[in-house]
Formats: structure tokens, sequence, C-alpha cells
């Protein structure tokens, strides 16, 4: 079945580092694949989504691009804040019609001043 | 601009009681969603409904049963709690495949 791996953390950055949470995808047809953000304390919220190959999602700074080749969804931002700490969870759509997700296990970023 | 709203935000429970999570959206959306937190394992789904009237398992379902009251509202029951069922429950709503937009959660604590 379709499934979604996602890099361990917890990721550890200083302020405005580069940072990269990679994500990649097994699925036997086209998902869409979404990239969620929860804060302590509260339900996830979407950051950034793509419905097709070579698709850029992005939001406040945040990137990932679709990549069917590599089957992968790597989350990118240029320069992080101490305010982006939080769990991100990959996530990709169901395949078989069900509109069920397949969420990633969470990457947890720490970002310090 | 309530979204999903799901009450309680926390909950402590004996083996054996039971209780029942309520969830609500104003977002007109067809399909609403239980899922389930736990450490390291990220969000696995409990139940569905793909829209009002229906309801299907999702890839945890036993110990739980849900009612899709109407278009709204969508609860979660828990007959006879478990420890092994401690962990943060969130509702969320969609438009088929379409992004989720979730609540803010319930704690859950088995003793």
């Amino acid at each position: 079945g379709d499934s979604v791996t996602q890099m361990e953390g917890p990721v550890t950055l200083s302020e405005e580092a580069f940072l990269t949470i990679n994500c990649t995808y097994t699925a036997t047809g086209y998902p869409s694949l979404f990239w969620y953000v929860q804060y302590p304390g509260e339900g996830l919220q979407l950051l950034l989504k793509a419905t097709k190959a070579d698709d850029k999602g992005s939001n406040k700074g945040f990137e990932a691009t679709y990549r069917k080749e590599t089957t992968s969804f790597h989350l990118e931002k240029g320069s992080v804040q101490v305010s982006d700490s939080a769990v991100y969870f990959c996530a990709l759509s169901d395949t078989s019609g069900t509109y069920k997700y397949i969420f990633g296990t969470g990457t947890r970023l720490k970002v310090l001043a | 601009n309530a979204g999903v709203t799901q009450t309680p935000k926390f909950q402590v429970l004996k083996t054996g009681q039971s209780m029942t999570l309520q969830c609500a959206q104003d977002m007109n959306h067809n399909s609403m969603y239980w899922y389930r937190q736990d450490p390291g394992m990220g969000l696995r789904l409990i139940y569905y409904s793909a829209s009002e009237g229906t309801t299907d398992k999702g890839e945890v379902p036993n110990g739980y049963n849900v009612s899709r009251l109407n278009k709204r509202e969508f609860s979660l029951r828990l007959e006879s709690a478990a420890p092994s069922q401690t962990s943060v429950y969130f509702c969320a709503s969609s438009e088929q495949d379409r992004a989720r937009a979730f609540g803010s959660g319930t704690r859950l604590t088995v003793v």
C-alpha cells in the first residue's frame, strides 16, 4: 500500500539556518502531497501542498517540490526563525479513491535564538 | 472562524469507563475523520465519514464507535476505555481529497 517516510528528528538549528526535512513516498497512483505543521498544544495546520509532478508548493517561506522521479517531497526553508519551532508532518492522499491520508511520523524542529 | 471544534480538550478516565468525544465543523465539508496521535507513530485514522449518513473503519477502529449525527457533527465513542487508548485525538474535516482542517485535539488519559 501507499506509505510516507519522513526523516526522524529532532532537528535543532540556529536562527537563520537553512532547513531541509526529507520526505519520500510510495504510491501506486498519483497522490497529492502535503506538509502540515503542528505547534505545541494545537492541531495540525496545512502548510503547503502539491497536486501533480513538478508542482512546487510554498507558504510562509517554506517550499517543497513534487518529484515523481525520486518520489520525494522535501520541505525547505532558507532562513528559519524561532517561531518555526514545531512538528512537521508529510502526508499523501490515498490513491484508492477513499480520500484517506497517509501521514509520516512527524519531524520535530527546534530553532534556537 | 470556528472551523473544527472538539470537546473536551482534556479528559481522564478510569479503565472501563465510557465517554464520547464531540466534533463539529462549520465549513460545510462532506467528509469528517477521527485520528489518534501517539509518540513516534504520526497520526492514525480511527474512523471516517465520507459523507453524511456513512461511516467506515480506518486503520485502528477496535475499541471505538462513531456517529455522524448530521453534516456538521461527528462523534467518537469509547465504550470501555483501556490504558492503550491513552492518546491525543484529533477530528478533521475536508472536501474529498482536499486539505484537512483539524481541531485542536482532545488529550485523553486512561488510568
